[in-house]
This record gives structure tokens, C-alpha cells and sequence, in this order.
């Protein structure tokens, strides 16, 4: 079983605040990324980082911003909250197996209202 | 760039096979991933395939591919109550990043 983590499960915030998603694995994987799961049920990649200090934005513009000082944690900031940030947010992780498969957070429900 | 495609619905009886399916178009892909959500979860790795395979059998789960076609597919034998979730098949780039591209998910319902 995967060891990555995300908190809260669930937010209900108000316009214009500032929020930040947690997610944290303790498998020692270099690659994590963000995805952006909307209502009908797609996944878009939003932020990836390859390690320490490395960020990236995905396919997805999002007005998100993501930071790794450690390996271990991947956060994601949203600094002023609006209504169309409403969704899923998916974070996972992957090593540098051949297979490169991915293990997933349980995910964040954010609605901004 | 790159897409996979998947049915949006499937409904089978309890005890029946189903099989779903997907299609993708980056030919140069390595491995093709099929994940499992349940309601309110993250996504769970079920199985994955490599490019040079043409079929894997774990268990319940055989996954078929046609690389000439571009076509995969998810077949679970018995179908059980508790296999009733979202099924997202996924294509993994060959670039450095490495991110997924995922189909839009088939919802299975299974009936008693």
C-alpha cells in the first residue's frame, strides 16, 4: 500500500483566501505531481517537480503555485481562493523503477464558495 | 498530443464479466496503467502493461492490447458488488516528466 498522504480531505473557504493543500509521501520518491480532477471526472496535470527545488506546471494553466524543499512534501498554494478553483486535487508520487507507475493521495475536495 | 479515450458507462449483473475499454494515440507510449477510484478516494493502481505485451493476467483482471489498433482493454472475471467504482485507463509519456495522460474514467455499475 502507498504511503502519501493529503490534508485536509475536505475544504469549504470563502472567496479570496489564501489556502494551502498538503501532501506528503514517506516512500522516498523523487517525481510528485499535482492533478486537477474535474466534475466529469478528467484528471489534468497541474504542477510536477523531479526533486528538491525543482517545480514545473503541468498541461493545465492553474493559477496554483507548488514548492519541494523536501523530498518528502509537495504543497500546493492558492493564494487568493475564487469559485472557479472549485475541484479535486489529486497528488502522487513516483519512483525511478522502470515501471514508473504512480501511487495517489486520497485526494482533496475544495469547494470555494 | 497525446489522448485516451474511454466509454463513459458500463452496467453489468453480478457473476458477469466486464470488460472496458480504451484507446490512445501516442504510439511511443511504454506502459499503459489501468487505475481504480472509488467514490471519494484517491486513485488505486490495479495493473499495468507493458508496450511489448500483448496480454496480462493477474487474478480476476485481464488487460488485452493491441498496439496496431492503439487499443486496450480491462476484463474482470466475476464481477463483484464491491468492483463497482470509476476505472481510468492511462498512457505514460516518454519524455522526462514522465505524468500520466488519463482517459476520461468508464463508470462500472455492478447489479445484484
Amino acid at each position: 500500500e502507498a504511503d502519501i498522504y493529503q490534508t485536509p480531505r475536505y475544504l469549504v473557504i470563502g472567496t479570496g483566501k489564501k489556502i494551502t493543500l498538503e501532501c506528503s509521501q514517506t516512500m522516498g520518491h523523487d517525481k510528485m505531481y499535482w492533478y486537477q480532477q474535474d466534475p466529469g471526472m478528467e484528471l489534468h496535470l497541474i504542477h510536477y517537480s523531479y526533486g528538491v527545488n525543482s517545480t514545473e506546471k503541468g498541461d493545465l494553466s492553474s493559477e496554483s503555485t507548488v514548492s519541494r524543499i523536501r523530498t518528502e512534501h509537495f504543497p500546493l498554494t492558492l493564494e487568493s481562493a475564487r469559485p472557479s478553483h472549485t475541484s479535486q486535487y489529486l497528488c502522487a508520487s513516483s519512483d525511478r523503477s522502470t515501471t514508473e507507475e504512480q501511487y495517489f493521495g486520497p485526494g482533496t475536495r475544495l469547494t470555494v464558495t | 498530443g497525446e489522448d485516451v479515450e474511454q466509454s463513459l458507462f458500463l452496467s453489468v449483473r453480478e457473476g458477469d464479466s466486464s470488460v472496458i475499454n480504451c484507446t490512445y494515440t501516442d504510439s511511443s507510449s511504454t506502459y499503459l496503467y489501468w487505475y481504480k477510484q472509488e467514490p471519494g478516494a484517491g486513485l488505486q493502481l490495479l495493473t499495468y502493461i507493458f508496450s511489448n505485451m500483448d496480454m496480462k493476467q493477474d487474478q480476476r483482471l485481464t488487460v488485452l492490447l493491441n498496439k496496431k489498433d492503439k487499443h486496450l482493454s480491462l476484463r474482470i472475471a466475476d464481477t463483484q458488488t464491491g468492483d463497482s467504482a470509476i476505472y481510468f485507463c492511462a498512457e505514460s509519456e516518454t519524455g522526462g516528466r514522465r505524468a500520466l495522460t488519463f482517459g476520461s474514467g468508464t463508470r462500472l455499475q455492478v447489479q445484484p
